[in-house]
């Protein structure tokens, strides 16, 4: 059974940092490109990063680029956002999600795991 | 980079009612489009993929349509179960993927 569970949310104050991770099981984590996806509270669903499986394509939504790092470690089975110069408008909970196929790239996203709320607040 | 578009964004129906949700690129996209179905406190869920195929396991009162620049989500005979947020989702790989808006599915 594919697993996706997602830690390392919390509340943090504006500027700060959080990393991220998802813990991936039931499927071969290595072959198959990864995904973050947040939603604010209320709010409906925005695309954050993405790589592939082998790390060579990452892509970041304009709003987080030069701020988040998303990386992966193929050896453990994880997916890792690390998120710096944290705003109040990051706050959302964040969706680690896969693509569904091996070796697939640009796709839609078939599995997702449950969530992880980030705040940013003083 | 590629707008998505959906209406209604809020619809009240009846079990047993026939329901249409609408999603406009504002590109052409070919069949690169997703349905996703979201309840509250839950992750989304794949519904179909490539604007028309069924995802595994999908109830066949759920149907995709469409191609280029608009595409429909129907559900033939709403069920309870069915109340929900419903998203669509372009990955054409000229632009970044992007979500709709969402249309929320409520109990008339």
């Amino acid at each position: 059974e594919v697993q996706l569970v997602e830690s390392g949310g919390g509340l943090v104050k504006p500027g700060g940092s959080l990393r991220l991770s998802c813990a991936a099981s039931g499927f071969s984590f290595s072959t198959y490109s990864m995904n973050w996806v947040r939603q604010a509270p209320g709010r409906g669903l925005e695309w954050v990063s993405s790589i592939s499986s082998t790390s060579t394509y990452i892509y970041y939504t304009d709003s987080v680029k030069g701020r988040f790092t998303i990386s992966r470690d193929n050896a453990k089975d994880s997916l890792f956002l690390q998120m710096n110069s944290l705003r109040a408008e990051d706050t959302a909970v964040y969706f680690c999600a896969r693509d569904p196929r091996a070796s697939s790239w640009y796709d839609y996203f078939d599995y997702w795991g449950q969530g992880i709320l980030v705040t940013v607040s003083s | 980079d590629i707008q998505m578009t959906q209406s209604p964004s809020t619809l009240s129906a009846s079990v047993g009612d026939r329901v249409t949700i609408t999603c406009r690129a504002s590109q052409n996209i070919n069949n690169w489009l997703a349905w996703y179905q979201q309840k509250p406190g839950k992750a989304p869920k794949l519904l179909i993929y490539m604007a028309s195929s069924l995802e595994g396991g999908v109830p066949s009162r759920f149907s995709g349509s469409g191609s280029e620049t608009e595409f429909t989500l129907t559900i033939s005979s709403l069920q309870p179960d069915d109340f929900a947020t419903y998203y669509c989702q372009q990955y054409n790989s000229y632009s970044p993927w992007a979500f709709g808006q969402g249309t929320k599915v409520e109990i008339k």
